[in-house]
């Protein structure tokens, strides 16, 4: 069975530009979440998605944002990209448990 | 939220066990203990959780506290391959929202 799939797995991008980081679910998972782990630190939470609704936000601000698909699939938004934004950006999906299952990441640059 | 402390960095010899210590005093009476673990430049990857019994799958053994204060996250026969950055995590009312400390970045030698 396949993982937890992210896109793209690399990305360079300006500031105050706008980025979209995109995940797919292992198949049968309805929650999606989305974490930010900066060089040397421990992932931090964003966002928790289940059945397309919001569960949980963490301490991050209006310019990051994300949805669910009906197929749970799911997109982060960062908008007015600073330079601080520069990290590893973790998506993982669960079914009911709370175990985790994380994807590879996709490493965003802002230069 | 339950916050967790466990040591910076350990050491263990290729083929012994490894115990990881951690301590969770604040833990509510219904909330589980996790245990991830991340290799370099990987994705976290799920281990092991419990409440208050020790449990025990084909990756470790998770060992609590009979107070449940503290739990060791023990790796039979470590290998290389086990060399990662170890986090124990206490998700706050058992919501999906892990946070994860600094962990204990274990180093396994030959």
């Amino acid at each position: 069975d396949a993982g937890v799939t992210q896109s793209p797995t690399h990305l360079i991008k300006t500031r105050g530009q706008h980025v979209t980081l995109r995940c797919s679910p292992i198949s049968g998972h309805k929650s999606v979440s989305w974490y930010q782990q900066v060089l040397g630190q421990g992932p931090q939470f964003i966002f928790q998605y289940y059945e397309k609704e919001e569960r949980g936000r963490g301490n991050f601000p209006d310019r990051f944002s994300a949805r669910q698909f009906p197929n749970y699939s799911s997109e982060l938004n960062v908008n007015a990209l600073l330079l601080g934004d520069s990290a590893l950006y973790l998506c993982a999906s669960s079914s009911q448990g709370l175990e985790q299952y994380f994807g590879p990441g996709t490493r965003l640059t802002v230069t | 939220d339950a916050k967790t402390t466990q040591p910076p960095s350990m050491d263990c010899a290729e083929g012994r066990a490894a115990n990881l210590p951690c301590n969770h005093s604040t833990i509510s009476g219904n909330e589980y203990v996790y245990w991830y673990r991340q290799i370099h430049s990987q994705g976290p990857q799920y281990i092991i959780h419990g409440l208050k019994n020790n449990e025990t799958n084909e990756m470790a053994s998770l060992i609590i506290t009979e107070d449940r204060k503290s739990s060791t996250l023990i790796l039979p026969h470590a290998t290389l391959r086990d060399t990662a950055v170890y986090y124990c995590i206490v998700p706050p009312g058992n919501t999906g929202k892990l946070i994860f400390g600094q962990g204990t970045t274990l180093q396994v030698k030959p």
